[in-house]
C-alpha cells in the first residue's frame, strides 16, 4: 500500500539552527501539507501547496517557514533560525482529490 | 471564524463495549468530515468520512453520524477492543477550499481490557 515517507524521524538541533524536513508523498497525488503537533494537543494546519505553489497557509507560517517540492517527488519543509517553541512532531500529508488525506508518521523535531 | 472541538477530552471503555466519540463543528461552510485515529508515536491514520449530504455512514465497526442543525459528528465503534485504544480526532474541509483541513483537538480512547 503507498503510503507517505518522512525523514528523518527525530532531529534535535540547536535554537537558531536551520532544519529542513523531508516528505515523499504517495506519487499520484496533487496536493501536499504540512502539519504541526506541539505534544499532548492538537494536529495544526501550517501549509497547503498545490501546482507548484502555496496554495493556502496558516498564521503559524510566517517568514520562518517555506516549502519546496524540488524535484517533482520530495516535498520540504524548512525552517529556518530555529525557536524553543517550534519542538513538535511535524506530518506531512498528501491527497489525490476531494477525499481523505493520507499523513506520514512524522518527524520529531526537538530545539535545544 | 472556523473550528472544530471536542466535547469530551477522554474516554474510558471495557473491551466489547461500545464507544461514542462527539465532536462539534461551527463553520456551516464545512462540507467534507473525516475521523482520524492517531495511536502513540504515529501520524494521523483515516477512518472514516462522511459529506455534508448524508446524515450516517457505516464502515468495519465504525459508523459516523452527521447532524448538520446542530454542527454535531460523532464516531461509533463497536466493540471495542485494545487496538482501538488512540487519540481520536474528527477534521473538517470547508466547501470553498480543499485545501485545509482543519483538526478538532481529540479525544483519548482507552479500552480496559
Amino acid at each position: 500500500e503507498p503510503e507517505v515517507t518522512q525523514t528523518p524521524s527525530h532531529q534535535v538541533t540547536q535554537m537558531g539552527q536551520e532544519v529542513i524536513l523531508h516528505c515523499v508523498p504517495i506519487s499520484n497525488h496533487l496536493y501536499f501539507y504540512w502539519y504541526r503537533q506541539i505534544l499532548g494537543q492538537k494536529v495544526e494546519f501550517l501549509v497547503s501547496f498545490y501546482n507548484n505553489e502555496i496554495s493556502e497557509k496558516s498564521e503559524i507560517f510566517d517568514d520562518q517557514f517555506s516549502v519546496e517540492r524540488p524535484d517533482g517527488s520530495n516535498f520540504t519543509l524548512k525552517i529556518r533560525s530555529t525557536k524553543l517553541e517550534d519542538s513538535a512532531m511535524y506530518f506531512c500529508a498528501s491527497r489525490r482529490d476531494s477525499k481523505e488525506a493520507f499523513f506520514g508518521q512524522g518527524t520529531r523535531l526537538t530545539v535545544v | 471564524g472556523e473550528s472544530v472541538g471536542l466535547h469530551l477530552p477522554t474516554l474510558s471503555v471495557q473491551e466489547g463495549d461500545n464507544s461514542i466519540i462527539n465532536c462539534a463543528y461551527s463553520n456551516s461552510a464545512s462540507d467534507y468530515f473525516i475521523w482520524y485515529k492517531q495511536e502513540s508515536g504515529k501520524g494521523p491514520q483515516f477512518i472514516i468520512d462522511i459529506r455534508s449530504n448524508m446524515d450516517k455512514r457505516q464502515g468495519q465497526r465504525v459508523t459516523v453520524l452527521l447532524n448538520k442543525t446542530v454542527k454535531h459528528l460523532s464516531l461509533q465503534i463497536a466493540a471495542t477492543q485494545p487496538g482501538d485504544s488512540a487519540v481520536y480526532f474528527c477534521a473538517e474541509n470547508i466547501r470553498t477550499s480543499y485545501d485545509k483541513v482543519i483538526f478538532g483537538p481529540g479525544t483519548s480512547l482507552s479500552v480496559i481490557p
